[in-house]
């Protein structure tokens, strides 16, 4: 079965600074995605980045970055220049190639952003 | 745009009494989700339906039901509530012709089970 493994419960950043959340994942499927959610206290599920893995290529989107590392299984998220708003909990998803939505997640990261 | 609504949003019920939650999207999304958030756990899969009149269960599915007469609807029924099903339940679709696309995620349902 597949695992997800996000070994920092919380971390904090000053605002403006830029702040990595860690992840690591265990498959023996070589089709599949990754994904980063944010959940604001809201609880709203937010979708902020996604990777396939067959692309070598890191995703990224606007101040959000993934760092891949597919043999390592690894899928770190960079976040640049973080603000208020970026305060919540991320979580990190994997999802199988052939599942439609079948997603298993990680235990999540608190973030906290300092002014 | 109205996506996935969930109902009730808060909901405090006794142990041993019937709750059914209900979703409804818009987007008539063939794969539909119910997952549950516990502290410590992530989200964790508890059903999902392919079609309609299709449905599976996923990681965590005992003490509950689900149904889906109709695309757009998949209420999840706990059939005598315990405190240990006490949770934020969140249902979720995805098309089904393309494999890598996004999820989309209801707002969640709170229960309090006591």
């Amino acid at each position: 079965a597949q695992t997800v493994t996000q070994s920092q419960p919380e971390m904090s950043v000053q605002e403006a600074e830029t702040v990595t959340l860690s992840c690591t994942y265990d498959t023996s499927e070589s089709d599949y995605y990754l994904f980063w959610y944010k959940q604001p206290p809201s609880r709203q599920m937010i979708l902020v980045i996604r990777q396939e893995a067959y692309k070598q290529q890191n995703a990224t989107e606007n101040r959000f970055s993934v760092n891949f590392q597919k043999a390592a299984k690894s899928f770190s998220l960079k976040i640049s220049d973080s603000q208020l708003g970026d305060a919540a909990m991320y979580f990190c998803a994997y999802k199988k190639g052939t599942s439609y939505g079948k997603l298993t997640f990680g235990q999540g990261t608190i973030l906290t952003v300092h002014p | 745009d109205a996506g996935i609504t969930q109902s009730p949003r808060y909901k405090i019920t006794e142990t041993g009494r019937q709750v059914t939650l209900m979703c409804h999207q818009t987007w008539s999304h063939s794969y539909m989700f119910w997952y549950r958030q516990d502290l410590g756990h992530g989200l964790r899969l508890i059903y999902y339906s392919a079609a309609a009149d299709i449905t599976d269960k996923g990681e965590v599915p005992d003490g509950y039901v689900v149904s889906r007469s109709k695309t757009e609807n998949f209420p999840l029924t706990l059939e005598s509530a315990t405190r240990s099903q006490t949770s934020v339940y969140f249902c979720a679709s995805s098309e089904s012709q393309i494999i890598g696309n996004t999820i989309y995620f209801g707002e969640g349902s709170w229960l309090t089970v006591v």
